[in-house]
């Protein structure tokens, strides 16, 4: 079964600082990885996925994942922390079924 | 990009009554759509994947008479709660893609917040 942890319920990083969200996954075939961002009130935007093509990814609005298969890991990063990023991001991983399994999100806080 | 529109984008009802929540797929086919529920402060659970023409397949723990799925067409799909009760107040998702024709990307509706009172 498939499975989806990100550590850390809630991030504060300050404006221009990186950004660094964990995420961990468990998947026994090569999965298909995402990140969604979600603003208050709002659906789910794809921020980036990896398809087993190249192992960093970048996605829209700056950010950028990698994946390591030896960690099971796909960080989501960003060097420059924006207000704009204040939301909830859900890491997901799917198999070839296209059931998509969101982990529990995290929460990023910018301070100024 | 693909652009998914779900209506009404916020339903307060009594309980007992039922509610339809539409996913619209605006500019493309969608042969498959997922509907989605999130608690408060939790992550999206799947509920049902539908596929045009045929029954929705719904996942461990949901009611499948009570959350009634409909996918009659390539660009519409229907949940409706039936029967509703307070419990049943949280955020609807959709989700839809073409998977059919290659395209395994999920667009992701606006959402539904459904109020029970």
């Amino acid at each position: 079964a498939q499975s989806v942890t990100q550590l850390g319920s809630h991030v504060s990083v300050s404006e221009g600082a990186l950004v660094l969200l964990r995420c961990n996954y468990s998947s026994s075939v090569p999965p298909y990885l995402f990140w969604y961002v979600q603003y208050p009130n709002q659906g789910l935007q794809l921020l980036l996925k990896y398809t087993s093509a190249a192992t960093l990814v970048k996605g829209i609005n700056g950010f950028e994942a990698e994946f390591k298969k030896s960690e099971t890991s796909f960080h989501l990063t960003k060097p420059s922390a924006h207000m704009s990023d204040a939301a909830e991001y859900f890491c997901a991983v799917s198999d070839r079924d296209d059931k998509i399994i969101f982990g529990k999100g995290t929460r990023l806080h910018i301070l100024p | 990009g693909a652009v998914v529109s779900q209506h009404p984008s916020w339903v307060i009802c009594k309980s007992g009554t039922s509610v339809k929540i539409e996913c619209r797929s605006l500019d493309f086919q969608a042969t498959t759509m997922f509907w989605y529920r999130q608690f408060p402060k939790q992550s999206l659970m799947l509920m049902a994947t539908s596929n045009e023409g045929s029954k929705a397949t719904y996942e461990q723990g949901v009611e499948k008479d009570k959350f009634l799925i409909n996918h009659a067409s390539l660009t519409l799909s229907t949940l409706t709660v039936t029967s509703a009760h307070p419990e049943d107040s949280s955020f609807y998702i959709c989700s839809a893609s073409n998977l059919a024709g290659g395209e395994d990307t999920q667009y992701f509706g606006p959402g539904t917040r459904l109020t029970v009172l």
